[in-house]
């Protein structure tokens, strides 16, 4: 079965330092992946997307995220992290095929910003 | 609205009770998604509706748990005889058409609590 790992349950970054928060997904064919960002109180909103194409993909905020298959892994990065960016994320594939478009997500990684 | 409503945000039975939670997508959007979201966990994929129609309700958990579309917009999801562990928020989503290559636009969500 399709499934989506999130390794880091919880990461703590300075504000200003880099960030990378992995995921490695499970499925046979070249999937469709998400990034997702959840904060307190709001809806969860969509980052990125990879369906295909160039690997590494932008995205809103500033994110960026890159596709390796050979890893089976689509991280997401940011290069400066803002007090504001913390919340928690989730990633996400696409259910086979991708015709309905019913998500399966990770368990999440929450991020927390130093001052 | 300009975005996926959901009533009520929060909502606290008493075990063995029956709810409805109600999601209002975005204006001319086709498909429907619940998903629901426990303590600690990504959300996790309940129903899909394409109009009217549910054309995935494989994520459904048992019986007691059904949700209706019936004029292709509001959506019900209908939990009877609750339970504790039905305990969770319960999230709904949309977007212009089925498929992974349409997004999906998320709720604020739910907040059941079963006691």
């Amino acid at each position: 079965a399709q499934s989506v790992t999130q390794p880091d349950i919880h990461i703590t970054v300075s504000e200003g330092a880099s960030l990378e928060l992995r995921c490695n997904y499970s499925y046979g064919a070249t999937p469709y992946l998400f990034w997702y960002v959840q904060s307190p109180g709001q809806g969860l909103q969509l980052l990125l997307k990879y369906f295909s194409g160039d690997t590494l993909v932008q995205g809103i905020k500033g994110f960026e995220a890159e596709f390796k298959r050979s890893q089976s892994s689509f991280n997401l990065r940011k290069p400066s992290v803002h007090w504001s960016d913390a919340a928690e994320y989730f990633c996400a594939v696409v259910h086979y095929g991708g015709s309905q478009g019913n998500l399966i997500f990770g368990k999440g990684t929450k991020l927390s910003v130093k001052p | 609205g300009a975005g996926v409503s959901q009533t009520p945000s929060n909502k606290v039975t008493e075990k063995g009770k029956y709810v409805e939670l109600r999601c209002d997508p975005i204006s001319g959007h086709t498909a429907l998604y619940w998903y629901r979201q426990s303590l600690g966990q990504g959300p996790e994929f309940l129903i899909y509706f394409q109009g009217t129609g549910a054309a995935d309700d494989s994520g459904l958990p048992n019986d007691r748990f059904f949700a209706v579309r019936p004029e292709g917009s509001v959506s019900t999801l209908k939990i009877q005889r609750t339970e504790r562990g039905d305990s969770a928020v319960y999230l709904c989503a949309s977007s212009l058409n089925q498929g992974a290559l349409n997004e999906q636009f998320f709720g604020p969500g739910t907040r059941l609590t079963v006691l």
